[in-house]
């Protein structure tokens, strides 16, 4: 699986729009591009994922470069209960390939 | 509510003990994963099911072991317990394996080895 980085932490003002980038320059053609999050030390909750178009669902929309090097996570009237640790993954479709969670971006929203 | 069960919530046991964690998957998924998470280690694969058939394995220790039942739900056994043993160990489901179907976690299990 490509690796992705993500900035450790992030701010956002409340009822603004929370743009999370992410980085995974290796991507290979086959491989998707998953978000989850964590809140405090719940499970973590799938938000959206794509291969190659931009993705738009009721949590949030996903925006993936042409290249498809970078993506970003947009959540676009963030509350405070979106304040959790946002995952970037990156899945290839191998046989047995899972989920390689990093260290991922902790977002703050902030009132 | 992802639909994932897991039980027990909370586990309190002692070095070299052996515990069992439960998970029942989501209604109709017949992949389920298991991931274990520490505070050092971040969130790591341990191992998936495909209706009954072991299908992947990741960082999974040999004293740690796993199953699949017919009906689907999954038991983790967790053996010769160890202090760095303790963690958040989560419970996934999906339809079926591949790349491109999400997975559901379950509320996970706390272990803490004493």
């Amino acid at each position: 699986d490509a690796k992705t980085t993500q900035p450790p932490s992030m701010d956002c003002a409340e009822g603004r729009a929370a743009n999370l980038p992410c980085n995974h320059s290796t991507i290979s053609g086959n491989e998707y591009v998953y978000w989850y999050r964590q809140i405090h030390s719940q499970g973590p909750q799938y938000i959206i994922h794509g291969l190659k178009n931009n993705e738009t669902n009721e949590m949030a929309s996903l925006i993936i470069t042409e290249d498809r090097k970078s993506s970003t996570l947009i959540l676009p009237h963030a509350t405070l209960r979106d304040t959790a640790v946002y995952y970037c993954i990156v899945r290839g479709d191998n046989y047995g390939q899972n989920f390689v969670f990093g260290p991922g971006t902790r977002l703050s929203v902030l009132p | 509510d992802s639909g994932v069960t897991q039980t027990p919530k909370h586990l309190i046991t002692a070095t070299g003990q052996r515990v069992t964690l439960r998970c029942s998957p989501r209604s109709g998924d017949l992949s389920v994963y298991w991931y274990q998470q520490s505070l050092d280690q971040g969130l790591q694969f341990l191992i998936q099911y495909y209706n009954g058939e072991e299908r992947a394995k990741g960082n999974i220790l040999e004293r740690f072991s796993a199953q699949q039942f017919p009906d689907l739900h999954s038991e983790l056994n967790l053996s010769s317990l160890e202090l760095g043993d303790s963690a958040l160990y989560f419970c996934a489901s999906s339809p079926r394996a591949g790349s491109a179907v999400e997975q559901f976690f379950g509320p996970g299990t706390r272990l803490t080895v004493l």
